[in-house]
């Protein structure tokens, strides 16, 4: 799977929309983005996944830009509880390709 | 939905002790993760059951560690005997296929004396 680099660590006010960047510059033609978080003493939770299409749903948005090296995961309205870090990761989707290699991804502070 | 269970939430125990830790999958999942965090190593796998088959169990760090998926809706971890370096953040996660998105647990984090 492709590496990825992420800032290791973001402010963002809040209400203000949050986004986050990632890298992945050796990213193949069939691997996915994918953005889960881990909120402080909780189990990673998923967010978002895309190919090279935008993708939204009620967490977030997904921008993948069109050579598709790098993307930015938007939270429209950062509040406190989105506090946590933030994992983006690049897999093969569907099949037998199980493995979710977690880096050391961007802790997004939230501030009032 | 309940999403994955896992419990319990906190064990301490002393060295040599048995430790089990248990999981229960979202219903309708065929896979199931046991991942383990520390601060050193951060998340790692180690194993991975298909239809309560282990597949990959390259990520079990020696004979003291087990794991059993006796039914879809029930997996064990088991650590015997335990050792403080065991100490860390067990997560279970489920998926409704291998490559799907995981769900994980609320994890139990485990203490060893």
């Amino acid at each position: 799977d492709a590496k990825t680099t992420q800032p290791p660590s973001m402010d963002c006010a809040e209400g203000r929309a949050a986004n986050l960047p990632c890298n992945h510059s050796t990213i193949s033609g069939n691997e996915y983005v994918y953005w889960y978080r881990q909120i402080h003493s909780q189990g990673p939770q998923y967010i978002i996944h895309g190919l090279k299409n935008n993708e939204t749903n009620e967490m977030a948005s997904l921008i993948i830009t069109e050579d598709r090296k790098s993307s930015t995961l938007i939270l429209p309205h950062a509040t406190l509880r989105d506090t946590a870090v933030y994992y983006c990761i690049v897999r093969v989707d569907g099949g037998s390709n199980y493995k979710l290699t977690f880096g050391k991804g961007t802790l997004l502070t939230v501030n009032p | 939905d309940a999403g994955v269970i896992q419990s319990p939430r906190h064990e301490v125990t002393e060295m040599g002790q048995e430790v089990t830790l248990r999981c229960k999958p979202i219903s309708g999942h065929n896979s199931l993760f046991w991942y383990r965090q520390t601060m050193m190593r951060g998340l790692e796998l180690l194993i991975y059951f298909n239809n309560n088959v282990p597949i990959d169990d390259s990520g079990m760090p020696e004979d003291r560690f087990s794991a059993k998926m006796p039914n879809a809706s029930f997996s064990t971890l088991k650590i015997q005997p335990s050792e403080p370096r065991d100490s860390a953040v067990y997560f279970c996660a489920s998926s409704f296929n291998a490559g799907a998105p995981q769900y994980f647990g609320p994890g139990t984090r485990l203490l060893v004396l």
